[in-house]
């Protein structure tokens, strides 16, 4: 089985500073891999996602983040941190057997505090 | 706004009773996804169905069932409900049931809440 490991639960930057959140991941084979954010008392939404094309992914909102096979890493950015960057993030594995389906592997989530 | 609605959006019951949660695709979406979020197991997959065809099983609780019609609604069946089965559980859908360009895009979810 697929897994994702985020390695920190919380994360603070101050507003305008550069964002860093760290995921690992672990696969028997070429993983497809996301993230998702979740504002409070909202659903998630897809910011990114990186099927075996280029490796570094760009996203919404100025998030990108790039695979590095050799460290099984994906790792979400972003240069300038806002205001409304405030929320829980998701790194994602996608398990699938094939193309008859498809189980999304959810991190433990990072939750993003901003400083004014 | 993903597309995906989701019915009730809150609903508090007690201990031992029964509740349907409802959800409604994207449009042209083929896949419905449920997911639970708790505060102790995080999100997990609980199933899938593809075009009324149950394609995958995650950690769904047998007292659990799920469903998907015709019009491609699904409904979500909780039975003699739990303290432990208070989460948020989510709908997801997608136009293909997996392979690297499926993206699958999550509804707002239903809180749960049993007393």
């Amino acid at each position: 089985a697929q897994s994702v490991t985020q390695l920190d639960s919380h994360v603070s930057v101050s507003e305008g500073t550069p964002v860093l959140l760290r995921c690992n991941y672990s696969s028997s084979y070429s993983p497809s891999l996301f993230w998702y954010v979740q504002h409070p008392n909202k659903g998630l939404q897809l910011l990114l996602k990186y099927t075996s094309a280029a490796t570094l992914v760009k996203g919404i909102n100025g998030f990108e983040a790039e695979f590095k096979k050799s460290e099984t890493s994906f790792h979400l950015t972003k240069p300038s941190a806002h205001m409304s960057d405030a929320a829980e993030y998701f790194c994602v594995v996608s398990d699938r057997w094939g193309f008859g389906n498809e189980k999304l592997t959810f991190g433990t989530g990072t939750r993003l505090t901003i400083i004014p | 706004d993903s597309g995906v609605t989701q019915t009730p959006k809150h609903l508090i019951t007690a201990t031992g009773q029964r509740v349907t949660l409802r959800c409604s695709p994207r449009s042209g979406d083929l896949s419905v996804y449920w997911y639970q979020q708790s505060l102790d197991q995080g999100l997990q997959f609980l199933i899938q169905y593809y075009n009324g065809e149950e394609r995958a099983k995650g950690n769904i609780l047998e007292r659990f069932s799920a469903q998907q019609f015709p019009d491609l609604h699904s409904e979500l069946n909780l039975s003699s409900l739990e303290l432990g089965d208070s989460a948020l559980y989510f709908c997801a859908s997608s136009v293909e049931a997996g392979g690297p360009g499926n993206t699958i895009y999550f509804g707002e979810g239903s809180w749960l809440t049993v007393v």
